[in-house]
């Protein structure tokens, strides 16, 4: 299953909502889909899981939404350190793939 | 608390084998409810999904782009699990991480835990 995700750059200043997509070139099995937040230097740390739920110590400005072929990231007031990549997932159908990644950043 | 630290050469040579070792602490690999895995990240792009395995060794799924080439292996004995990469070209120049994959009876939790990352190069 192919992800793209859009846009490739989102720039946006501190306190503004952040809207991701995530689109896959079929249906995600039971909505399989993750959202990874990645800054420089670190590994992706795990936010939203099952499409929808937010992994745990996830503050709950980030909502996760969709199913099917189109799902959504948003960041509700964006907070400093969340400018960062991120990256969504589906392990529903083998191999396991990734989006190729949105940038947030400053504006 | 669950941590994962890989561990490795960091330079290979071309047309040779790329090993590397996860090790966990604050967890078991011998637990029923995860997958160990392998994810991978070229410099300055995106993630690539390398496969799993079980703890009972005879479950693994790896991605058919790297699976003439791939082994992924676990021993329980030493709380760690490994990955094997033959002919490696510089293609395979990329950060590699261990993760733990996690589910429950209701609900697949994805990768939950990774490791730091370590970078291996693909150069004579």
């Amino acid at each position: 299953i192919v992800l793209t995700q859009s846009p490739g750059t989102l720039s946006l200043s501190p306190g503004e909502r952040a809207t991701l997509s995530c689109g896959a070139s079929q249906s995600v099995s039971s909505n399989h889909l993750a959202w990874f937040q990645q800054k420089p230097g670190q590994a992706p740390r795990l936010l939203i899981y099952g499409a929808s739920s937010r992994a745990t110590g996830i503050p709950d400005r980030f909502w996760g939404s969709g199913s099917g072929t189109d799902f959504t990231l948003t960041i509700s007031g964006l907070e400093p350190e969340d400018f960062a990549v991120y990256y969504c997932h589906q392990y529903g159908s083998s191999p396991q793939t990734f989006g190729q990644g949105t940038k947030v950043e400053i504006k | 608390q669950v941590r994962l630290q890989e561990s490795g050469p960091g330079l290979v040579k071309p047309s040779e084998t790329l090993s590397l070792t996860c090790t966990v602490s604050g967890g078991s690999v011998s637990s029923a409810n995860h997958y160990w895995s392998w994810i991978r990240q070229p410099p300055g792009k995106g993630l690539e999904w390398i496969g799993y395995i079980y703890y009972n060794g005879t479950t693994n799924n790896y991605n058919p782009s790297l699976s003439s080439r791939l082994t992924i292996s676990v021993d329980r004995s030493k709380n760690q699990f490994s990955l094997k990469l033959s002919s490696v070209t510089a293609a395979d120049t990329a950060v590699y991480y261990c993760a733990r994959d996690s589910w429950d009876a209701t609900t697949w939790y994805s990768l939950d835990y990774w490791g730091q990352g370590t970078l291996v190069t693909v150069s004579s």
